[in-house]
C-alpha cells in the first residue's frame, strides 16, 4: 500500500470560486479514491476512479487521473461553506485489504 | 442499506485504566474492518484490520489490541490506558472487492487524563 500526497496542504478561497486539490503518488495503482473528513467527524467516501479511467464526475466534484504522471486532481466547482473540510486522496495498489492516509488538503470556504 | 455505529463519540479516561470501544455494521455481510487513529491535525494511522471473525493483523506496536467476535462487530481494546493513546478513533468497513471504498463512522474522542 502507498501513501498520496496531496497539494495544497492547505487552501482558502471564496464561496463560489472553483477549488482545486492535487495528488501524486509512486506506484501503479489499481484505484485512486477521493474522501472528504469534516472537522470531528468521520471521513466520507467521494469519489473511486479506476486506473483506466481519466476522468470522473459526481455532482459539483471532478476528479482526473493521469497514470502517466501518477497523479489526480479533484475539482469542485462553485464552491459552498459547507465544502470547508479536509480532502485526502488514496492511491489503492490491489495487493492488500489496506489503504493508506495522507494528511490531506484542509480547504476553507470563506462565505 | 448499509450503516456502522460506533460509541460511544467522546470518552475522558484516567492514565492506567481500560478501554473498549464498539463499532457493529449493518446491511452486509463478511465486511473488511478497520481501526485508525488520528492525532489531531494529522492525517490517519491504520491500527488494526480484519478480513474475517477472529482474523486480526497489527499495522504498529502499540498498546491496543483489537477483536472481532462476531462477523459485523470489531472492538478496540487496552488494559491499561497510556497518555499517548489520545486521539480520535475511527472504525471503518469496505466490501471484499478491491474497487469498494471504505465506509467510516463518526469516530470516538478519547482524552487520556
Amino acid at each position: 500500500s502507498q501513501q498520496g500526497e496531496e497539494d495544497p496542504q492547505a487552501l482558502s478561497i471564496q464561496e463560489g470560486e472553483n477549488a482545486t486539490m492535487n495528488c501524486s503518488y509512486k506506484t501503479s495503482i489499481n484505484n485512486l479514491q477521493w474522501y472528504r473528513q469534516n472537522s470531528g467527524r468521520g471521513l466520507v467516501h467521494l469519489i473511486l476512479i479506476r486506473s483506466n479511467e481519466r476522468e470522473k464526475h459526481s455532482g459539483r466534484l471532478r476528479v482526473t487521473l493521469d497514470t502517466s504522471k501518477k497523479s489526480s486532481s479533484l475539482l469542485i466547482t462553485a464552491s459552498r461553506a459547507a465544502d470547508t473540510a479536509s480532502y485526502f486522496c488514496v492511491p489503492y495498489g490491489g495487493a492488500t485489504n489496506k489503504l493508506i492516509f495522507g494528511t490531506g488538503t484542509l480547504l476553507a470556504v470563506q462565505p | 442499506s448499509q450503516t456502522i455505529h460506533q460509541w460511544p463519540a467522546t470518552l475522558v479516561q484516567p492514565v492506567g485504566s481500560p478501554l473498549s470501544l464498539e463499532c457493529t455494521v449493518e446491511g452486509t455481510s463478511n465486511p473488511n474492518l478497520y481501526w485508525y487513529r488520528q492525532a489531531a491535525g494529522r492525517g490517519l494511522q491504520l491500527l488494526f484490520y480484519s478480513v474475517g471473525i477472529g482474523q486480526i493483523s497489527s499495522e504498529v506496536p502499540q498498546n491496543l489490541s483489537a477483536s472481532r467476535p462476531q462477523d459485523r462487530q470489531f472492538i478496540l481494546s487496552s488494559k491499561k490506558l497510556l497518555l499517548s493513546d489520545s486521539g480520535f478513533y475511527l472504525c471503518a468497513w469496505s466490501g471484499l472487492n478491491s474497487n469498494q471504498p471504505q465506509h467510516f463512522g463518526d469516530g470516538t474522542r478519547l482524552s487520556i487524563l
